[in-house]
């Protein structure tokens, strides 16, 4: 198992460039999210999903769009990035079930806008 | 909605020394807990987990935490630390009620190891 990978490691763009990031896990999770790690500010949601075809919209979406057409894999697309989008965006996964099982991180993406 | 606060933004401690670090939540009833550590340039692996029962979890790399309801705390200890567990440590809330709604986590501590 490979667990939760993210495409690519390191990207940096230009101002108004667009881009997608791939989240894939081979767990065969329902779960699957994207936040970014900012400096003092922790982690924060962007945006998640609870299955095929489903998304919500997390903390601090605005700039972010997301899809869920494959169960394994949860893409986040920046159409116009912005220099405050500039942060390391990690992909979680986690299975359903009783209780609450824990998320599987991704090694993240770092991410530069310039 | 739930709420983690972990109030130090940095600790630094001597190799050998002993570790606490603080975490409260804000949440109507019991929370599922959970700690994870983050290493320069990592994901984040999970320590720990508390969804119920015993109050005193054991994790991995010898940490523990305890949960304390009249505190609203989940503090996680380690009698003796190691060079290597310097790395940035999260506290991290899921609600009991809806298990499908997302993590919410602390902003992080980071832990600073010194010989």
């Amino acid at each position: 198992n490979a667990g939760v990978t993210q495409t690519p490691k390191f990207r940096v763009l230009k101002t108004g460039q667009s881009m997608t990031l791939l989240c894939a896990q081979d767990m065969n999770h329902e779960y699957m999210y994207w936040y970014r790690q900012d400096p003092g500010m922790g982690l924060r949601l962007i945006h998640y999903s609870v299955g095929e075809g489903t998304t919500a919209k997390g903390e601090v979406p605005d700039g972010y769009n997301v899809s869920r057409l494959k169960k394994q894999n949860f893409l986040l697309g920046l159409e116009s990035a912005a220099p405050s989008q500039t942060s390391v965006y990690f992909c979680a996964s986690r299975p359903p079930g009783q209780g609450y099982n824990e998320q599987f991180f991704g090694p993240g993406t770092r991410l530069t806008v310039l | 909605a739930q709420s983690v606060t972990q109030p130090d933004i940095h600790i630094t401690v001597s190799e050998g020394a002993s570790l606490e670090l603080r975490c409260n939540y804000s949440y109507g009833a019991t929370p599922y807990l959970f700690w994870y550590v983050q290493s320069p340039g990592q994901g984040l692996q999970l320590l720990l987990k508390y969804f119920s029962g015993d109050t005193l979890v054991q994790g991995i790399k010898g940490f523990e935490a305890e949960f304390k309801r009249s505190q609203s705390s989940f503090n996680l200890r380690k009698p003796s630390v190691h060079w290597s567990d310097a790395a940035e440590y999260f506290c991290a809330v899921g609600d009991r009620i809806s298990g499908n709604t997302p993590l919410v986590f602390g902003k992080g501590t980071r832990l600073s190891v010194i010989a």
